[in-house]
């Protein structure tokens, strides 16, 4: 069974930073780009970062450019998040997921885990 | 960037009725593009992929149709499980995908 566990969220002052990450089981992890989609209180899917399998290719939105990373240990089966400069409006529930291998949906999701900002 | 507008923000259907929901690229995708299911407090589940086709476990009363740029969602015949928000994505060149803004399907 495919599983997603996003842990490391909680509470960060703004222009804090915090990591993310993803524990994933169930499948083989090093073969599949994964992402992360954030979703503010009472807002829609924001697409925020990608990467691909082996971490050649990584992609971010404009709203977190420079101040996000996305990484991954395939030998931890672990997505990571670092995330700097945090402002309040990155507030938000953030989830990972599998991108579908040979195309581009997401599959399988986890259950997402709550970052706040506030000071 | 490519930009995906649903239609629209909140729709009011009563169960047993059909619902249908838009969703505009401002671009040709193919076929590239999925729907999914959002229910309070719960993540995303995917519905359809390819703009058609359900995933596993998906009931027959969802279907999806459409291509290159008009894409549509329809619910048969609505059960009370069905009330939720739903979100189309658009896949059409790794990784600059995006997100509709969702529509709120809500009880009437």
């Amino acid at each position: 069974e495919v599983q997603l566990v996003e842990s490391g969220g909680g509470l960060v002052q703004p222009g804090g930073s915090l990591r993310l990450s993803c524990a994933a089981s169930g499948f083989t992890f090093s073969s599949y780009a994964m992402l992360w989609v954030r979703q503010a209180p009472g807002k829609g899917l924001e697409y925020v970062s990608a990467i691909s399998s082996n971490g050649g290719i990584t992609y971010y939105a404009n709203s977190v450019k420079g101040r996000f990373t996305i990484s991954r240990d395939n030998s931890k089966n672990t997505l990571y998040l670092q995330m700097g400069s945090l402002r309040a409006e990155d507030m938000a529930v953030y989830y990972c997921a599998r991108k579908k291998n040979g195309d581009g949906y997401f599959d399988y999701w986890g259950q997402g885990t709550l970052v706040t900002v506030s000071s | 960037e490519i930009v995906m507008t649903q239609s629209p923000a909140t729709l009011s259907v009563s169960p047993g009725e059909r619902a249908t929901l838009s969703c505009r690229a401002s671009q040709s995708l193919s076929s590239n593009l999925a729907w999914y299911q959002q229910k309070p407090g719960q993540a995303p589940r995917l519905l359809i992929y390819g703009a058609s086709t359900r995933a596993t476990g998906i009931p027959a009363r969802f279907s999806g149709s459409g291509s290159g740029t008009e894409f549509t969602l329809t619910i048969s015949s609505l059960q009370s499980e069905d009330f939720a928000v739903y979100y189309c994505q658009q896949y059409n060149n790794w990784p600059l995908y995006t997100f509709g803004q969702g529509t709120k399907l809500e009880i009437k």
